[in-house]
């Protein structure tokens, strides 16, 4: 699988879009951009999948460039319980039994 | 949507002791799981999958005899930390794969102290 870059950490004021960013310059045709989120000792929760069209459901919207070599996370208006590690995962659909990696992720924190 | 169930969520033993965790799928079947554990302020680290019916396959650097997993129906996996130390101290979390849809969803993870 691919391989991500996000930024270490970001804030975001409550109320205000949160944009998180990530770079996947190699990822291949057949790989999807996956969001995940974890907040505080808690499991990773699903938010979102793209392969290349932006997508939007009830937590947030994906926007992926047009060569597909990067990617934002929009949750439209942050509150506070959206602060939380958000991990930006590149994988092929049909992996068969190959988990999910995560690499270090962002920390949003969302300031009241 | 579906759900993963975790139990304990938290549990403290002394050193020395063996704890079992189990993970349930608990409205689909998956014939893959997943163990993960996560230290403070780390990522999520891969320890071993597992599938129903056959032996777990452990990551580099994961004792097999140490941590015991078993798979045995579609709904229940379980890792058994034996002879737990303090530095077995951890978040494990565990992760079901859907064997229809194929997605991958995550239980709420148990916290493991050992003293």
């Amino acid at each position: 699988d691919a391989k991500t870059t996000q930024p270490t950490s970001m804030d975001c004021a409550e109320g205000r879009a949160a944009n998180l960013p990530c770079n996947h310059s190699t990822i291949s045709g057949n790989e999807y951009v996956y969001w995940y989120r974890q907040i505080h000792s808690q499991g990773p929760q699903y938010i979102i999948h793209g392969l290349k069209n932006n997508e939007t459901n009830e937590m947030a919207s994906l926007i992926i460039t047009e060569d597909r070599k990067s990617s934002t996370l929009i949750l439209p208006h942050a509150t506070l319980r959206d602060t939380a590690v958000y991990y930006c995962i590149v994988r092929s659909r049909n992996s068969g039994n190959t988990p999910l990696v995560f690499g270090k992720g962002t920390r949003l924190s969302v300031i009241a | 949507g579906a759900v993963v169930s975790q139990h304990p969520s938290w549990v403290i033993c002394k050193s020395g002791t063996s704890v079992k965790i189990e993970c349930r799928s608990l409205d689909f079947q998956a014939t893959t799981m997943f163990w993960y554990r996560q230290f403070p302020k780390q990522s999520l680290m891969l320890m071993a999958t597992s599938n129903e019916g056959s032996k777990a396959t452990y990551e580099q650097g994961v004792e097999k005899d140490k941590f015991l997993i078993n798979h045995a129906s579609l709904t229940l996996s379980t890792l058994t930390v034996t002879s737990a130390h303090p530095e077995d101290s951890s978040f494990y979390i565990c992760s079901a794969r859907d064997r229809w849809g194929g997605e991958q969803y995550f239980g709420p993870g148990t916290r493991l102290t050992v003293t």
